[in-house]
């Protein structure tokens, strides 16, 4: 079945360090692949996403990009803020069979940000 | 109503009772889900509908129940709830829960955190 793995966390870092949370997947076919964010006390929030590979998502200065030959889809921000402290789930969307449609979630890595 | 609205925001339960948590959406989406997130183990779906009266299994189903009598409600019902229960609940919706080709973005509620006494 597909799964997602992301890095182990928590991430604590200084304002404008710079951010990579790891995730790669196993999946069969060609999954759609997201990351989501949840702020304390809220539910989850699209962040950014990519269908295919070599796809580029972006928003609010984070990106990812979706690499089949490593089956990954790290998150990346050059310069994190203390408003990004939050938790970010990594996600895919199988693309066959019995998975087709459902997402499947990592585990999450909490961020937190200092000033 | 704008987006996907849960209810009870929090709930202490004892165990044995039944509890239905419920979920409304006003965006027209076809699919519908419910998440359970616990730490250490991101989000794990329960149950999900592709559309209105139609309902699925996802990844941990057992003890748990939903129906779909229509295309805005998904309430999700525990017959008899256990301790291993406490969790917090996820409803979420969209647009293409079926379509090949679509990114199926979903969009999540604000979530129910319960507790199984």
């Amino acid at each position: 079945g597909n799964s997602v793995t992301q890095m182990e966390g928590p991430v604590t870092l200084s304002e404008e360090a710079f951010l990579t949370i790891n995730c790669t997947y196993t999946a069969t076919g060609y999954p759609s692949l997201f990351w989501y964010v949840q702020y304390p006390g809220e539910g989850l929030q699209l962040l950014l996403k990519a269908t295919k590979a070599d796809d580029k998502g972006s928003n609010k200065g984070f990106e990812a990009t979706y690499r089949k030959e490593t089956t990954s889809f790290h998150l990346e921000k050059g310069s994190v803020q203390v408003s990004d402290s939050a938790v970010y789930f990594c996600a895919l969307r199988g693309a066959g069979g019995t998975s087709y449609g459902k997402l499947t979630f990592g585990q999450g890595t909490i961020l937190t940000v200092h000033p | 109503i704008a987006g996907i609205t849960q209810a009870p925001t929090s709930q202490i339960l004892a165990a044995g009772r039944r509890m239905t948590l419920r979920c409304t959406q006003d965006m027209r989406h076809n699919a519908m889900y419910w998440y359970r997130q616990d730490l250490g183990l991101g989000l794990r779906l329960i149950h999900y509908s592709n559309t209105a009266g139609t309902t699925g299994k996802g990844e941990v189903p057992d003890g748990y129940s939903v129906s779909r009598a229509n295309t805005d409600d998904f309430p999700l019902t525990l017959a008899s709830a256990v301790p291993s229960q406490t969790s917090v609940y996820f409803c979420a919706s969209s647009d293409a829960g079926g379509i090949r080709g679509q990114s199926n973005e979903q969009f999540f509620g604000p979530g129910t955190r319960l507790t199984v006494l």
